[in-house]
């Protein structure tokens, strides 16, 4: 069963833009970690951001940010004022017992100059 | 510095052969993982283990086999079972938590010659 949903394929912003990267995930755990991941042209996993399923207020780094909505089991990233260098792969993840880590099929974002 | 090796970075393999991938790493982490990862695709995991002398399948396990001896080190490899070998490659680890992330190498792009 699919536990992680990126429903956005491909996205396009404009530079120092904001925008909004969809996550949905499925689980019955009451305790569970959330997961951004950017993964440039060149490969490597970048880890951008974690929220904990106990936390109560979104989690922060620079610009990124996670929308966290617990009743509706979504983890929106949202990068503001995009810049060129933030065109990449971007993939949410989920963190469940066991160290078992689930990988939503990831968005491929634009940033127009 | 600690972090993840993966070598190769690029490795060929030719019909019938089997090849191994090495990933190495240093954070001390109990959890160590194989993905694949196809052009324009998300991860899928090949196979994970949570200590040493112990693994378990992931969702894309046949053609593939793995050990870990050592705490440090979960080798990959990809035999003449595996018809369609060429992707990108991605060892990872972690440590327990919900809130730990997974820490990844830069991969190996493997081709059949």
């Amino acid at each position: 069963a699919q536990k992680i949903t990126q429903t956005q394929p491909g996205m396009f912003v404009q530079e120092k833009e904001a925008v909004t990267l969809d996550c949905t995930y499925d689980t019955s755990d009451q305790s569970y970690g959330l997961f951004w991941y950017k993964q440039p042209s060149s490969g490597e996993m970048i880890f951008l951001i974690y929220q904990g399923s106990y936390d109560e207020q979104n989690a922060t780094e620079g610009r990124y940010s996670l929308n966290f909505q617990k009743a509706r089991k979504s983890a929106n990233l949202v990068i503001s004022a995009s810049q060129l260098g933030d065109s990449a792969m971007y993939f949410c993840a989920m963190k469940r017992r066991f160290n078992k880590f689930y990988f939503g099929s990831g968005t491929k974002l634009n940033v127009k100059p | 510095d600690g972090g993840i090796t993966q070598s190769p970075k690029y490795l060929f393999r030719k019909e019938g052969q089997n090849v191994t991938l090495s990933c190495e790493q240093n954070l001390n982490h109990d959890a160590m993982y194989w993905y694949r990862q196809d052009p324009g695709q998300g991860l899928r995991l090949i196979y994970y283990s949570q200590i040493v002398n112990d693994f378990q399948k992931g969702d894309i396990a046949e053609g593939y086999s793995v050990s870990r001896e050592k705490k440090e080190s979960f080798p990959l490899t990809v035999t003449s079972a595996q018809k369609n070998p060429t992707a990108f490659y991605l060892c990872a680890s972690s440590i327990g938590g919900d809130n730990q992330p997974q820490h990844f190498g830069d991969g190996t792009r493997l081709s059949i010659l």
